[in-house]
């Protein structure tokens, strides 16, 4: 199963944009990038995915590399609510039948400072 | 609210014991997975059932059972409960469980065995 890397901790001001990086240097041709996150004492939460393209949602943006060895989350205005451990996890499209077993990294805890 | 639940919210049992996890859905998801999340662990994939079939397998002990039910509903069984089965347990729910679908994860059931 291809793995991701990323930072165990980040620090942001609030307010100020944060960039949580992931490198995924064996992703596959057929690999989804996905991002969730986890707050504290909650279960984790969707964020935002893609293949190829950069993506935009109400919560955050998605920069992946021309690559695709790595990927970006854009977190474009830091609230203390963002304060949580971000996951960036890889989901195979390919195969019969699109299922997989989902491996979650340790993700990076993001701390966002008043 | 993520529209997943999860009972009980706490369950405190003995070692040796046995105990049942139940989940329910979001409401037109067919799809269902597992985790468990301890401090050493992280969060770990267990098992993913789509419309009442497993699909997919994590590291799920042999101790552990799953089945979704035909309204859905999932249950997780732990028998034959030790220390180190102390952990959160998510329940995750997807419309159709491919790899591209975005899961919305449960409130959580924390399970303590003394």
């Amino acid at each position: 199963d291809a793995k991701t890397t990323q930072p165990n901790s980040m620090e942001s001001n609030e307010e100020e944009p944060v960039h949580l990086p992931c490198n995924h240097s064996t992703i596959s041709g057929t690999d989804y990038i996905h991002w969730y996150r986890q707050l504290p004492s909650q279960g984790p939460e969707y964020v935002i995915h893609g293949l190829t393209s950069n993506v935009n949602n109400r919560m955050a943006s998605l920069a992946i590399a021309e690559d695709r060895k790595s990927s970006t989350l854009i977190l474009h205005r830091a609230t203390l609510r963002d304060a949580a451990v971000y996951y960036c996890i890889l989901r195979d499209v390919g195969g019969k039948t699109s299922y997989d077993k989902v491996i979650f990294g340790p993700g990076t805890s993001l701390s966002v400072i008043p | 609210d993520s529209g997943v639940t999860q009972t009980p919210k706490h369950l405190i049992t003995a070692t040796g014991q046995r105990v049942t996890l139940r989940c329910s859905p979001r409401s037109g998801d067919l799809s269902v997975y597992w985790y468990q999340q301890s401090l050493d662990q992280g969060l770990q994939f267990l098992i993913q059932y789509y419309n009442g079939e497993e699909r997919a397998k994590g590291n799920i002990l042999e101790r552990f059972s799953a089945q979704q039910f035909p309204d859905l509903h999932s249950e997780l069984n732990l028998s034959s409960l030790e220390l180190g089965d102390s952990a959160l347990y998510f329940c995750a729910s997807s419309v159709r469980g491919q790899t591209y679908n975005e899961q919305f994860f449960g409130p959580g059931t924390r399970l303590t065995v003394l």
